[in-house]
């Protein structure tokens, strides 16, 4: 079955370390993106990719960082710079077209608590 | 920048009843894209329908209608003969036509269906 997968689902960590949020998808799509959402406020972009080996900031990218070593995975470090980390995390994928049938596919998330 | 805004964070209807979520959204663009994406309690998210802007017709699927006002930048979503699966949270998402493939997203209405 195609899809994106992320794991874990719950992620826990101690203030002060960094943790890494895999993303995999095997849509073969160009562009991946990850979102951070809080309550009452929707969806955030962190950062995106649209080629291997390249990637941009989105709206809140600070305390964050990517990599996109492989068409298939976008994994997100959240730092110790990271001020406020606890929330849930989606990653997305899609092709490059600008249609309006370019949609965004999601994975399932992953809620990061920091204790 | 664009931004979007749902104005109602909470809304209730009773099953078989229909219920009307409101966005607006501000863009400087003429060309753009416009969609409701649903998260139910799996926090999956869902495409449920999509706008073309240049599209003076409104987009419908099955049960979901939308109401496309461009000169007013307003974007709402009808949901007829409500059902119990319907109870989730909404997101009004825009996406330039133009300018890469990020959606902006509102904060969201969360909706309850009554039995």
């Amino acid at each position: 079955d195609g899809g994106i997968t992320q794991s874990p689902k719950y992620l826990f960590r101690k203030e002060g370390q960094n943790v890494t949020l895999s993303c995999e998808q095997n849509l073969n799509h160009d562009a991946m993106y990850w979102y951070r959402q809080d309550p009452g406020q929707g969806l955030r972009l962190i950062y995106y990719s649209q080629i291997v080996n390249d990637f941009q900031k989105g709206d809140i990218a600070e305390g964050y960082s990517v990599s996109r070593e492989k068409k298939e995975s976008f994994p997100l470090t959240v730092t110790s710079a990271q001020k406020n980390p606890t929330a849930f995390y989606l990653c997305a994928s899609s092709t490059l077209s600008r249609g309006a049938y370019n949609e965004q596919f999601f994975g399932p998330g992953t809620r990061l608590t920091v204790l | 920048a664009q931004t979007v805004t749902q104005s109602q964070p909470e809304m209730s209807v009773q099953e078989a009843e229909t219920v009307t979520l409101s966005c607006t959204y501000d863009t400087s663009e003429s060309d753009y894209y416009l969609f409701w994406y649903k998260q139910p309690p799996s926090r999956q998210m869902i495409l449920v329908i999509r706008q073309e802007a240049y599209k003076q017709q409104n987009a419908t699927e099955n049960r979901f209608s939308v109401n496309f006002q461009k000169a007013a930048k307003s974007f709402s979503l009808k949901i007829s003969d409500s059902q119990l699966g319907d109870a989730a949270m909404y997101f009004c998402a825009y996406r330039s036509a133009l300018y890469g493939n990020k959606l902006v997203f509102g904060a969201g209405t969360i909706l309850r269906v009554k039995s």
